[in-house]
């Protein structure tokens, strides 16, 4: 009964690459987040996603950055070019069908740490 | 617009002491409330959480009460141990069509044997 899983754990990139991170929600979620975490700072909420839809990508930067969930597979978050304060960790979190009912839980992976050098 | 406020750390405390981490929200409506732990090197884990107003979150001895009056969520409990030494993150979600979380900035608590 595996959680949700992120890979890689830990990402460097040198500035202007891009960085792939991956997240595969628990068996029988259909709903992916991802938040942002900077040094010495909460999360920051980035995108919410269902297959194959992006339903709020509010808190997405405008530029350079992407988030994908297909239909099969992982949900992907994509960041261009890469810059130094990309440097993060970034945790994805699954929840059920039926999410929007107050007070459920999103399960959260462990995180893949983007260091840009 | 919605936010979480939560206390500085970190927290240092001895083992077996009392603790309390406050947080406070500033939400439209009715907020369902939740405190988070983050182990070192780990993502986050729901440690409890409460979805009205006067209800109580407990678990493995943490407890928070949520307070409509003072918009308070502050988390409690009564003899800390080693193993508790983590980050604790106070959030907010107020469901809907995205049922995002809104994260205070954590509290690093340190428990010393």
């Amino acid at each position: 009964n595996a959680g949700v899983m992120q890979n890689p754990r830990h990402l460097v990139r040198r500035r202007g690459q891009e960085a792939r991170l991956r997240c595969s929600p628990m068996k029988g979620h259909s709903h992916v987040y991802w938040y942002r975490q900077l040094p010495e700072e909460g999360l920051k909420f980035m995108v919410y996603l269902q297959k194959e839809n992006i339903i709020d990508e509010s808190g997405m930067p405008k530029e350079r950055f992407s988030a994908e969930f297909p239909k099969e597979g992982p949900s992907i978050l994509r960041i261009q070019q890469v810059v130094r304060g990309d440097s993060a960790a970034y945790f994805c979190a699954s929840s059920p069908p039926g999410q929007g009912k107050v007070g459920t839980e999103a399960f959260f992976g462990q995180g893949t740490r983007l260091t840009v050098v | 617009g919605n936010s979480v406020t939560q206390m500085e750390g970190p927290v240092t405390l001895s083992e077996e002491a009392f603790l309390t981490i406050n947080c406070t929200y500033t939400a439209t409506g009715y907020p369902s409330l939740f405190w988070y732990v983050q182990y070192p090197g780990e993502g986050l884990q729901l440690l409890l959480k409460a979805t009205k107003a006067d209800d109580k979150g407990s678990n493995k001895g943490f407890e928070a009460t949520y307070r409509k009056e003072t918009t308070s969520f502050h988390l409690e409990k009564g003899s800390v141990q080693v193993s508790d030494s983590a980050v604790y993150f106070c959030a907010l979600s107020r469901g809907g069509a995205t049922n995002k979380l809104i994260f205070g900035t954590g509290t690093l608590l340190a428990v010393q044997p």
